[in-house]
């Protein structure tokens, strides 16, 4: 099966603009989830869809990052405008279920953004 | 959310064994342990998960010590392919992944 899509697959910007990254997960993966990826630390959930609802976004700095999931598909995750501090490796991830068992995630292998 | 334990670093020699160790000693009888890899420049790649039986897959084995408290990952012969940052994480049935720093496991030939 194709796996998790994600473009750009690098993006540099200066501080106060504005970018977006998309993200094409695996057909019929009901589960969309956003990560970020600091250099150096473990992965982040910034945004968790099911279908095209948000499930859980407490750790997405919404004065900035935006996201959406049009038609339970594909996704979109923006911000606007950047800092220094989102210089970060942005991972989509998707999964059929939102439970545990028999259901893991699958990533993407992620935006780099840098933030100059 | 209960918290894992992993050594920052290991090493191995090719085609050895390696042992990879997750201290989880809060962890409550709904969690489950997935251990995810991630090689570099690239996303993090599912390993295995158990809950309190041994489990054996293509990729690895998970041994969970018999009060659940620990548990291992062992890599039956390492490659160079296997070099990644291993993550122990503990996740009950609809909660979300979340990501330690993990163990880097270098494997030399």
């Amino acid at each position: 099966e194709a796996g998790v899509a994600q473009s750009p697959r690098y993006k540099i910007i200066e501080k106060r603009q504005s970018v977006a990254f998309w993200c094409n997960p695996i057909s019929g993966h009901a589960t969309l989830y956003w990560y970020q990826q600091i250099l150096g630390q473990g992965p982040k959930l910034l945004i968790q869809f099911q279908n095209n609802g948000v499930v859980d976004d407490s750790q997405l700095p919404k004065d900035r990052f935006s996201a959406e999931r049009l038609k339970g598909v594909d996704s979109t995750l923006k911000i606007q405008p950047a800092k220094l501090e989102d210089s970060a490796v942005y991972l989509c991830a998707s999964s059929l279920y939102r439970t545990a068992v028999n259901s893991p995630l699958h990533f993407g292998n992620g935006t780099r953004l840098t933030v100059t | 959310d209960a918290k894992t334990t992993q050594p920052n670093s290991m090493e191995s020699n090719e085609e050895e064994p390696v042992h990879l160790p997750c201290n989880h000693s809060t962890i409550s009888g709904t969690d489950y342990i997935h251990w995810y890899r991630q090689l570099p420049s690239q996303g993090p790649e599912y390993v295995i998960h158990g809950l309190t039986s041994n489990v054996n897959n293509r990729m690895a084995s998970l041994a969970i010590a018999e009060d659940r408290k620990s548990s291992t990952l062992i890599l039956h012969r390492a490659t160079l392919r296997d070099a990644a940052v291993y993550y122990c994480i503990l996740r009950a049935n609809t909660d979300k992944l979340i990501f330690g720093t993990g163990t880097r496991l270098q494997v030399f030939p």
